[in-house]
């Protein structure tokens, strides 16, 4: 079955500082792969997509994944997080239902 | 495009009372879900449609839920009758096939 897990619940970092976001999955085959991301009273907004081809993919707002097969993870990064970036972050995967399937999301607080 | 629209944005309702959630997708989308958000169960697909057909419906909590897709352009997500835990943000979502899905700003329901 597919699965997707986010194990950080909450993030603290100084506005400046680098960003890592942890997302693992399980899927028996390749998945497709997403990141959104939610702000206070929003909706879910797409970050970026993994779907095959290069394992970086590069997103809005200067965010960056990698999609790493060896250790099931689709970690979302950004090398300078503005205080606009504190959110809450979705990891999903799609199989072959076409159901995505959500993390229990990140909840990012920057700093100033 | 408009993006995925749902209305109302904001309902507050007494418990047993009837409450109807709109979605109208984005045009050409051939998959519309309904999501539930909450703090403590995170993100529920609830339902989802393709070509208007019900297709998985198991995370529909009870049968106080119902669905409808009566064309192309509109759905209805329905609670009746409505009870306080139901309080949480309804999304609406569609996608084309296995494409990124976009997602409606929601509709954050209150049942006194």
């Amino acid at each position: 079955a597919q699965s997707v897990t986010q194990p950080d619940i909450h993030i603290t970092v100084s506005e400046g500082a680098s960003l890592e976001l942890r997302c693992n999955y399980s899927y028996g085959a390749t998945p497709y792969l997403f990141w959104y991301v939610q702000s206070p009273g929003q909706g879910l907004q797409l970050l970026l997509k993994y779907f095959s081809g290069d394992t970086l993919v590069q997103g809005i707002k200067g965010f960056e994944a990698e999609f790493k097969r060896s250790q099931s993870s689709f970690n979302l990064r950004k090398p300078s997080v503005h205080w606009s970036d504190a959110a809450e972050y979705f990891c999903a995967v799609v199989g072959g239902t076409y159901k995505y399937i959500f993390g229990t999301g990140t909840r990012l607080k920057v700093l100033a | 495009d408009a993006g995925v629209i749902q209305s109302p944005r904001h309902e507050v309702t007494e418990m047993g009372q009837e409450v109807t959630l709109r979605c109208k997708p984005i045009s050409g989308h051939d998959y519309l879900f309904w999501y539930r958000q909450t703090m403590m169960r995170g993100l529920e697909l609830l339902i989802y449609f393709n070509n208007n057909v019900p297709i998985d419906d198991s995370g529909m909590p009870e049968d106080r839920f119902s669905a409808k897709m009566p064309n192309a352009s509109f759905s209805t997500l329905k609670i009746q009758p409505s009870e306080p835990r139901d309080s949480a943000v309804y999304f609406c979502a569609s996608r084309i096939r296995d494409t990124q899905q976009f997602f409606g700003p929601g509709t954050r329901l209150t049942v006194l």
